[in-house]
């Protein structure tokens, strides 16, 4: 089975600073992994996804994720964030067998708040 | 192109009472997905439509059943309500064992409050 642990539930920061989001899997397979954003009373938007090749994936509004396999470990960053960044952020991860191909387990999320 | 669709976007229901929640998966989508979302938490996976049958199934009880059309879309049903249903429940459409990766798209959700 796998697991996903997000190890911070609130991230506060100040518009124009880096930002790191962690995230860590556990499974005994291999996984895909992937980070979604959900804006206050919105659904889920897909930020990034790491399916395989290279480790450092880039997604949308800046965001990019690094896979490290040895550390099991998914962690989203942005160089620099603004006010719209603000939202709930979840780190989820797909097994490819047993037929877990479409199905996610997700972290307990990450609120981002980014301050003026 | 339509993306995923899910009605009604709120309803308010009585302990005891049965809900449906529908969904419409985005445009050459086969597969679907449900998730129950509580306050405060990430995503919990209910279970998964393919081919008019449940194919996977979380730790949700059977009064969670479901149902898929011809049309690829989706049906969600809960009876016998609990104050702990009160969810935002999500719609996640996707290709089966699409071969260009696994994208899965979701829907903005169905607030269910349960009361």
């Amino acid at each position: 089975a796998q697991s996903v642990t997000q190890l911070d539930s609130q991230v506060p920061v100040f518009e124009e600073a880096p930002v790191e989001l962690r995230c860590n899997y556990s499974s005994s397979v291999s996984v895909y992994l992937f980070w979604y954003v959900q804006y206050p009373n919105q659904g889920l938007q897909l930020l990034l996804k790491y399916l395989s090749g290279s480790t450092l994936v880039k997604g949308i509004n800046g965001f990019e994720a690094e896979f490290n396999k040895s550390q099991t470990s998914f962690h989203l960053r942005k160089p620099s964030v603004h006010i719209s960044d603000t939202a709930e952020y979840f780190c989820a991860v797909s097994d490819l067998l047993s037929g877990g191909y479409n199905k996610l387990i997700f972290g307990a999320g990450t609120r981002l708040a980014v301050h003026p | 192109d339509a993306g995923v669709t899910q009605s009604p976007t709120h309803l308010i229901k009585t302990r005891g009472q049965q809900v449906t929640l529908r969904c419409s998966p985005k445009s050459g989508h086969d597969t679907v997905s449900w998730y129950q979302q509580a306050l405060g938490q990430g995503p919990q996976f209910i279970f998964q439509y393919y081919e008019e049958e449940e194919r996977q199934r979380g730790n949700f009880p059977d009064r969670f059943s479901g149902h898929q059309f011809p049309n690829y879309s989706s049906e969600l049903n809960v009876n016998a309500l609990l104050l702990g249903d009160s969810a935002l429940y999500l719609c996640a459409s996707s290709i089966h064992r699409a071969r260009s990766g696994n994208t899965i798209y979701f829907g903005e959700g169905s607030w269910l409050t349960v009361v």
